[in-house]
């Protein structure tokens, strides 16, 4: 079975700074896809990135990047230059590859706070 | 991109009752839409897979008889809260996916339903 560990319950950091969200996930496949999602408080679910597993270069959008380790299995988000309006929920989520019914498996969220 | 449309976002009503929630997507076809109950502060968690024609597929503990999932097209699935009680007041999100594989799922706004 596939599990997404997030171990950071809640994080604050100080605007314009550089914070980092840790996302572990185990897995027996080979190809998958990973998501970072962000739950601001209006409860909207918008994707931020994702990755392909067979993709050895790590995925950027604008001030956000991860850092994919696949062989620690290890998936987390950097936001860069930190905005008030980065402050929400975010969810590291893992989906196995090409499968009609395939799920998306949530990590718990890590709840980040962007302080003015 | 995708947009999922979710009806409707609010819905208070008295403890028996009935309510149908509805998840459409609007600018692409999905076969395998997706039904979460979200918990305050807590991740997604997954009732249940719609598929186009068939039956959907529930998640373990989930009460197919309370929770009525119908997929009737490829643009609109819904699920009904058949005669509610206040533990099932709750916020439900839906999600779709464009067939393509590997592509994330798309999410509605959201509805919260409070049951007095």
């Amino acid at each position: 079975a596939q599990t997404v560990t997030q171990s950071q319950p809640e994080m604050s950091v100080q605007e314009a700074e550089t914070v980092t969200l840790s996302c572990t996930y185990d897995t027996s496949e080979n190809n998958y896809y990973l998501f970072w999602y962000k739950q601001p408080p209006s409860r909207q679910m918008i994707l931020v990135i994702r990755q392909e597993a067979y993709k050895q270069q790590n995925a950027t959008e604008n001030r956000f990047s991860v850092n994919f380790q696949k062989a620690a299995k290890s998936f987390s988000l950097k936001i860069s230059d930190s905005q008030l309006g980065d402050t929400a929920m975010y969810f590291c989520a893992f989906m196995i590859w090409l499968n009609r019914d395939d799920k998306i498996i949530f990590g718990k969220g890590t709840r980040l706070h962007i302080l003015p | 991109g995708a947009v999922v449309s979710q009806h409707p976002s609010r819905v208070i009503c008295k403890s028996g009752t009935s309510v149908k929630i509805e998840c459409r997507s609007l600018d692409f076809q999905a076969t395998t839409m997706f039904w979460y109950r979200q918990f305050p502060k807590q991740s997604l968690m997954l009732m249940a897979t719609s598929n186009e024609g068939s039956k959907a597929t529930y998640e373990q503990g989930v009460e197919k008889d309370k929770f009525l999932i119908n997929h009737a097209s490829l643009t609109l699935s819904t699920l009904t809260v058949t005669s509610a009680h206040p533990e099932d007041s709750s916020f439900y999100i839906c999600s779709a996916r464009e067939p393509a594989g590997g592509q994330p799922q798309h999410f509605g706004d959201g509805t919260r339903l409070s049951i007095l």
